[in-house]
């Protein structure tokens, strides 16, 4: 199975920050990658998808990049609103497996 | 619109069962694969599993976690997406989400609590 580590767990940024998340997965898994936030009490939402597409209506100060193992998704300019969950999904193999989270709190 | 209904949700005992519905509306339920994802109080999200069209033969796919003890099936006549869940244990507490793929849609998730 293809396990998907995230990093950081959690992190503290300010309003108008660039901030990095980054999935590593156990092997190759091409473009198979999206990124979901979740806001606490909301149902998670899809922000990229294929690695690098976003989803319609998403801000583009959202960004998707990488292939292989190794993926990012980066906020350009924080805004009060991205304060919430990541979560990577590798779609590559079955069984799917999601990272284990990144919680971004404001500083 | 639309939108996925989850339900079924509910208090059982550590080895009991529940049937879990989803209700789709708003697009051609028939035509997508459709998944299960669950969440554990305070903890990340878990892909549980899938299944396929007719086209595909309604095959599916279980994460390791509910291989043998989940099954999931649909009825496209319904517009209805279910998982049976048997022998539930306590680590099986979660939101359950229905979701359409490839994961664009999400319902609002339905509560499964197992304890004595």
């Amino acid at each position: 199975d293809i396990q998907m580590t995230q990093s950081p767990s959690a992190m503290a940024a300010s309003v108008g920050d660039r901030v990095t998340i980054t999935c590593r997965a156990s092997q190759d898994i091409s473009n198979s990658l999206i990124w979901f936030q979740q806001t606490p009490g909301k149902v998670p939402k899809r922000l990229i998808y294929a690695t690098s597409t976003l989803q319609s209506g998403v801000p583009s100060r959202f960004s998707g990049s990488g292939s292989g193992t190794e993926f990012t998704l980066t906020i350009s300019s924080l805004q009060p609103e991205d304060f919430a969950n990541y979560y990577c999904l590798q779609h590559k193999n079955y069984p799917y497996s999601f990272g284990q989270g990144t919680k971004l709190e404001i500083k | 619109e639309v939108q996925l209904v989850e339900s079924g949700g509910g208090l059982v005992q550590p080895g009991g069962s529940l049937r879990l519905s989803c209700a789709a509306s708003g697009f051609t339920f028939s035509d997508y694969y459709m998944d299960w994802v669950r969440q554990a109080p305070g903890k990340g999200l878990e892909w549980v599993g899938r299944i396929r069209n007719k086209a595909n033969s309604y095959t599916t796919e279980y994460a390791a976690s509910v291989k043998g003890r989940f099954v999931i099936s649909r009825d496209d006549s319904k517009n209805s997406l279910y998982v049976q869940t048997n022998s539930l244990k306590t680590e099986d507490t979660a939101v359950y989400y229905c979701v359409r793929v490839p994961l664009d849609v999400w319902g609002k998730g339905t509560t499964v609590i197992v304890s004595s």
